[in-house]
């Protein structure tokens, strides 16, 4: 399998805490994307990025910054938690944007109480 | 109409049994396709992507349908194992890179 690991696997925290995710890939590849996924909703697109300091806003980005210094991280932060961010979040890495799909990591479990 | 449509199921079919997913899409100049599978709990994981010509893989096979804008996932002689969700993944054409996951659909596979 691709090397792509998330953390923290889980957390729990409280609302009004800024959260940080990591999302490290050791496959050199270019493109990054950070999901949601909600019962009844699917994955949703959070932010995701083309290359070191290129990040763009997907369809749910209110709430998420996001921040790749390195080609092998991209960051996710939720500035300031609140409980409808409660959700399990999963990074992608893809080396051609088109042809080759999308790798996934295992993702983060995330609850806001 | 959404950007694609996934039949939510669950599909509940016996071992051995052949079952078909059709996921359809909006976008006449979509230009990629793939078949992601997901497990309980799990990360989704790419299973195969789709062809015009049609691909086969085992007992899966994937065909795409441009004039009727649809995919197709058959699954022959179903396993246990089998059972999860089945996502299908449409990349649009020109420069966009950002595609678009449907639903998924449930398969449950019993004895």
């Amino acid at each position: 399998d691709a090397g792509i690991t998330q953390s923290p696997r889980h957390k729990v925290t409280e609302t009004g805490t800024p959260v940080t995710l990591r999302c490290h890939q050791t496959e050199n590849h270019r493109y990054m994307y950070w999901y949601r996924q909600d019962p009844g909703h699917g994955l949703r697109l959070i932010h995701y990025s083309y290359g070191v300091k290129d990040t763009d806003k997907g369809e749910v980005s209110d709430g998420y910054s996001v921040s790749r210094s390195k080609t092998e991280d991209f960051l996710l932060t939720l500035e300031s938690a609140t409980s409808s961010q409660t959700s399990v979040y999963f990074c992608a890495i893809s080396e051609d944007r088109r042809n080759y799909g999308y790798t996934f990591g295992s993702g983060t479990r995330l609850t806001v109480v | 109409r959404k950007e694609v449509e996934q039949d939510p199921g669950p599909f509940n079919v016996p071992e051995g049994a052949t079952v078909a997913f059709n996921c359809t899409y909006s976008n006449s100049a979509s230009q990629s396709f793939f078949w992601y599978r997901q497990d309980c709990r799990k990360e989704p994981k790419l299973l195969m992507s789709v062809y015009s010509s049609g691909n086969e893989d085992g007992r899966f096979t994937a065909q795409l349908n441009r004039a009727s804008q649809y995919i197709s996932l058959l699954i022959r002689d179903s396993k246990l194992s089998d059972s999860a969700t089945y996502l299908c993944v449409v990349f649009p054409s020109g420069g966009s890179y950002i595609p678009t996951f449907g639903r998924g659909t449930s398969l449950i596979v019993h004895p």
